[in-house]
Parts: structure tokens; sequence; C-alpha cells
């Protein structure tokens, strides 16, 4: 299958810091990337779907302001957690996704704000 | 809204033991239904998928019916391996495709020898 790659698989940073992941298809250009959260032994929540090119569109309850993505290539999104907090340490996960295929994952970045 | 319930973990069994992992959904439409695992340090895989009522996926041994009477979505094996272990992940799509997706909480799976 295709390969999604995502950057750092893990950061500590300290609270009030932002952190930026990246999400990378290598081998396919992604119109459509995903992003989701997952906290210790609950399911992956979809936070947001962005588009290359276009604003992204985010779920109910999450702040935009927050977790900021970009999708500026048909290869990379970026998701910037703002202000980091101790309660934005999660398990963050992106897919990728071309026109009608299934989306591919990267395999998660663990973000611990201290 | 969709949401997808599965049997709580960890689940520990023997090599060659009969594996199944029970998942619910609830959806207004008629979803896509998914599998997929994650090995350790990986990201998540397809394992396997059914588009519509009584469809059946399977792949590396292991199967899963779409009951739409029962709103189920099992997944089973015969025969479990050590390298099996991993987390399963089951999943909805209302979109059709395997794009946006309403997951389960996944279920730890522990193969010993």
């Amino acid at each position: 299958g295709a390969v999604v790659s995502q950057h750092p698989s893990w950061v500590i940073c300290k609270s009030g810091t932002s952190v930026k992941i990246e999400c990378r298809s290598l081998d396919f250009q992604a119109t459509t990337m995903f992003w989701y959260r997952q906290f210790p032994k609950q399911s992956l929540m979809l936070m947001a779907t962005s588009n290359e090119g276009s604003k992204a569109t985010y779920e109910q309850g999450v702040e935009k302001d927050k977790f900021l993505i970009n999708h500026a290539s048909l290869t990379l999104s970026t998701l910037t957690v703002t202000s980091a907090h101790p309660e934005d340490s999660s398990f963050y996960i992106c897919s990728a996704a071309d026109v009608n295929t299934e989306a591919f994952f990267g395999q998660g970045t663990r973000l611990t704000v201290v | 809204g969709d949401s997808v319930t599965q049997m709580e973990g960890p689940v520990t069994l023997s090599e060659e033991a009969f594996l199944t992992i029970n998942c619910t959904y609830t959806a207004t439409g008629y979803p896509s239904l998914f599998w997929y695992v994650q090995y350790p340090g990986e990201g998540l895989q397809l394992l396997l998928k059914a588009t519509k009522a009584d469809d059946k996926g399977s792949n590396k041994g292991f199967e899963a019916t779409y009951r739409k009477e029962t709103t189920s979505f099992h997944l089973e094996k015969g025969s479990v391996q050590v390298s099996d272990s991993a987390v399963y992940f089951c999943a909805l799509s209302d979109l059709g495709g395997a794009q946006k997706l309403v997951f389960g909480q996944g279920t730890r799976l522990t193969i010993n020898p």
C-alpha cells in the first residue's frame, strides 16, 4: 500500500509553546488528509479534514485556533498545536487519501506537554 | 451520530486459538465497515472491509461479515499466530470510501507461543 510518513514520532514540549506535526504522502498525491486524536484506551476521534489548497473543516468541539491545520501541497499537511497545555497531551494520527481511494495512515505522533 | 463499539481488551490467547473480537455499530444510513490493524510502532493498516449487508471481508485468515440485522461486524480468525499480536480497530464510513472514519476504541490482542 501507499506510504504516509508522520513526523515526529514523539515530542515533549513545555506548556505554552507550539508544536508542529507533519504528515507526508510519500508515493501518491493526497487530495484529502485527516487528523485524528486518540486518548489512552479510547478510540481515534476525527479532529479535522483538510483538502489541498483550502481551509480545513473541523469537527464539532475542536478549536480551530488551537489546532491549526495547513494543507499547502498534495503531499504535505501540518497540524500545529498552539500554546500547548498538558490536556493537549495525546496521540495524534494523520491519514491521507486521493480521490476515491482508501485513506492510508501515518504511524502517529505522541505529544507530551509538561 | 454514528458510533462503533468494540469488545474491551486486552485479549490474550495462545497460539492456534480461535479469535473473535466483537464489533457493533450505530449509523443512520448504510455505512461501509472496516477492520484496521496497528502493529507495534506502525500506522494503522486496512485489514478487511465490507460495503454492504451480508458481504464478507477476508484477509490474512481473518474474516468479518456485515450483519445488518444485528448491526455487527465481528472479526474472526480460526488459528491465531504470535505475529497477529497488535491492536485491532473496527470502523465505519458513511461516505462509501475508507476516508472519513468513525472508530471503535481498539482491542489489544496478544498471542502467546
